[in-house]
């Protein structure tokens, strides 16, 4: 099955600078690859997505890219904010695979004002 | 807030005993997962409905069963619950059968004693 292992597992940045999450996959058939957000005491929350037919996706402070032939994607947000401040997991999954999405283990993201 | 609507917020049971938890989807999503969130083993995917019936299936023990009603409203039954049971549970809902777009509730969670 699928194995997604994201770094690093905290990350700790100052307001206004550019913080980068990595993830790598196992399963070259994995073709949807979703960002999650998730603050104290609530549930994920869907920030970007992005399909393999694409290499890139933006919107606003938030990026994703994708290199499919090195089975990894990455997690940009520029001008952070101290509401960035948040644990971010990403996730891949494959169309046909039963509809399991798998998760990283999760990056805690801390944005010092 | 996502739409998702779980209940309880917190479960404090004994080792040995069943608890069902509820959710009830976003209007009109037609999908609703399962996932269980622990420090060790992050977000794992237990099962998924769509329209009543199971759809996917994930790392979920025997000792688990859920189901979706007529009202799209699902339930995850947890039974003979173990020390090592106690996480967060989280529900979510999407649309249409595939995994993407997922909306989470806030989790419900659960302490086994």
């Amino acid at each position: 099955g699928e194995n997604v292992e994201q770094h690093p597992s905290t990350l700790s940045v100052q307001e206004g600078d550019s913080a980068v999450i990595k993830c790598t996959y196992s399963d070259s058939a994995s073709n949807y690859f979703p960002w999650y957000k998730q603050e104290l005491g609530k549930g994920p929350q869907l920030i970007i997505d992005i399909r393999s037919n694409v290499g890139e996706k933006k919107d606003q402070r938030i990026a994703v890219t994708l290199n499919k032939t090195a089975k990894h994607f990455s997690l940009h947000i520029t001008e952070t904010q101290p509401e960035d401040s948040a644990v971010y997991f990403c996730a891949a999954s494959e169309d046909n695979a039963g509809n399991m999405l798998t998760f990283g283990g999760g990056t805690r993201l801390m944005v010092k004002p | 807030d996502s739409g998702v609507t779980q209940t309880p917020k917190h479960l404090i049971t004994a080792t040995g005993q069943r608890v069902t938890l509820r959710c009830s989807p976003r209007s009109g999503d037609l999908s609703v997962y399962w996932y269980q969130q622990s420090l060790d083993q992050g977000l794992q995917f237990l099962i998924q409905y769509y329209n009543g019936e199971e759809r996917a299936k994930g790392n979920i023990l025997e000792r688990f069963s859920a189901q979706q009603f007529p009202d799209l409203h699902s339930e995850l039954n947890l039974s003979s619950l173990e020390l090592g049971d106690s996480a967060l549970y989280f529900c979510a809902s999407s649309p249409g059968a595939t995994n993407e777009k997922l909306f989470f509730g806030s989790g419900t969670q659960l302490s086994v004693l």
